[in-house]
């Protein structure tokens, strides 16, 4: 058991620009989650996979964000046309099925110049 | 809509004392599970607990315990014995069983807990 990995550590990009980033979860947990966190708040639910099925959304998550996660393996996270705003730490989470503990990777911070 | 409450932005204390961070939760279901999760310097979220709203059992682990009062809607966790090493952000979060958010959690702001040696 490896925990959950989180790539790249570190993204800074400027405006307008796309990012992607890649989950790689703890390998027999069937959910996959996204998560979003800044300075001084509490981590943002995203969107979740049951394997490689996307079950749920949160309103959070704009029309410039979109995630897969096509083998029901790792996920991307890719945010088009980059804001200020998108600044944060985005998270990524696995478990082994609803419900059940969470567990999380170290993050992708997100600097937009 | 549900909500976690962790009023205490930041508490300090002196090594060896106990404290408790305090954490209130709003929500319509009657089935529901209630978390906390550190995180230290290094950032990672480390799960610490998970509790279901069938069971209002307290929980005690080592130095940590926890008081899950469904009449107020509290799960409040308490460190005895503090320690330097249990300085971090505390987060406590909810997840709802049949509620619209799914299996998201939501989680309350944090409380940075800082121990003084």
């Amino acid at each position: 058991d490896t925990g959950v990995s989180q790539n790249p550590r570190h993204k800074i990009t400027k405006r307008g620009q796309n990012v992607t980033f890649r989950c790689d979860p703890i390998s027999e947990h069937n959910r996959l989650y996204w998560y979003r966190q800044t300075l001084g708040q509490g981590p943002e639910f995203l969107t979740y996979f049951q394997n490689e099925a996307q079950l749920e959304k949160s309103r959070l998550l704009s029309d410039r964000f979109s995630a897969e996660r096509p083998k029901g393996s790792f996920s991307t996270l890719e945010i088009q046309r980059t804001e200020q705003g998108d600044s944060a730490m985005y998270l990524c989470a696995s478990s082994l099925q609803g419900r059940q503990p969470q567990h999380f990777g170290d993050g992708t911070r997100l600097s937009i110049l | 809509a549900q909500k976690v409450t962790q009023a205490q932005t930041e508490i300090s204390v002196v090594e060896k004392e106990d404290v408790t961070l305090d954490c209130v939760y709003e929500t319509r279901d009657t089935t529901y599970y209630l978390f906390w999760y550190k995180q230290p310097p290094s950032g990672e979220l480390v799960f610490l607990i998970r509790r279901n709203s069938f069971d209002e059992q307290n929980e005690i682990s080592g130095r940590y315990s926890w008081n899950f009062q469904k009449s107020t809607s509290s799960f409040n966790f308490t460190i005895t014995a503090s320690q330097v090493v249990d300085s971090a952000v505390y987060f406590c979060a909810l997840s709802e069983a049949q509620g619209g958010g799914a299996d998201g959690l939501t989680f309350g702001k944090g409380t940075h807990l800082i121990i003084q040696p």
